[in-house]
């Protein structure tokens, strides 16, 4: 399968936990964008990361959430100490670049009891 | 005002009606747009860029006015299997690799 892998397709996690979600981008693509979609919301953008490096991370949250793109190995997006406010479908997209445009993963299902 | 704004909807429609979404977005330095849709509980699925001379797809077509900031698409003989919510897209700043900006989307619902 050369699209975008995420995994797990589905969470659950008690809170206080950490959540782990990760990102495989489509084959040939160095660009990853994390969003994030509430129940009955639009997807809003969280963070943008080519490898080792995070260029944009202005829709994270300030404190618990964190995201990497190592130089081998998946992206990473990382949640400390969950709140049931955190209960979302988490989604990964990948592109090339250059405008070109971004292709998304079946999406994380977290869910936090 | 919001970055991306779409027709509310849901829009219910019979097959073969020809049905339009319309958009506006406020960043004017915006460079890339995109009409995506997404089924329910599904991942968003590209359904075509947008592009200032106006671009078609089988039975898609979308506009784009940048003086106006504003998309549209329109579907023409709608099948049950276009019953989806469409997504105005856009990129966040100039540069066209930013972030998407996504709409809340409209809900069409294509009935028999």
């Amino acid at each position: 399968n050369a699209g975008v892998m995420q995994n797990p397709r589905h969470l659950v996690r008690r809170r206080g936990q950490e959540a782990r979600l990760r990102c495989s981008p489509m084959k040939g693509h160095s660009h990853v964008y994390w969003y994030r979609q509430l129940p009955e919301e639009g997807l809003k953008f969280m963070v943008y990361l080519q490898k080792e490096n995070i260029i944009d991370e202005s829709g994270m949250p300030k404190e618990r959430f964190s995201a990497e793109f190592p130089k081998e190995g998946p992206s990473i997006l990382r949640i400390q100490q969950v709140v049931r406010g955190d209960s979302a479908a988490y989604f990964c997209a990948s592109s090339g670049g250059g405008g070109q445009p971004q292709h998304f993963g079946d999406g994380t299902r977290l869910s936090i009891l | 005002r919001k970055e991306v704004e779409q027709d509310p909807g849901p829009f219910n429609v019979p097959e073969g009606a020809t049905v339009a979404f319309n958009c506006t977005y406020s960043n004017s330095a915006s460079q890339s747009f995109f009409w995506y849709r997404q089924d329910c509980r599904k991942e968003p699925k590209l359904l075509m860029s947008v592009y200032s001379s106006g671009n078609e797809d089988g039975r898609f077509t979308a506009q784009l006015n940048r003086a106006s900031q504003y998309i549209s698409l329109l579907i023409r003989d709608s099948k049950l299997s276009d019953s989806a919510t469409y997504l105005c897209v856009v990129t966040s700043y100039g540069g066209s690799q930013g972030n998407l900006i996504f709409g809340k989307g409209t809900k069409l619902s294509v009935k028999p």
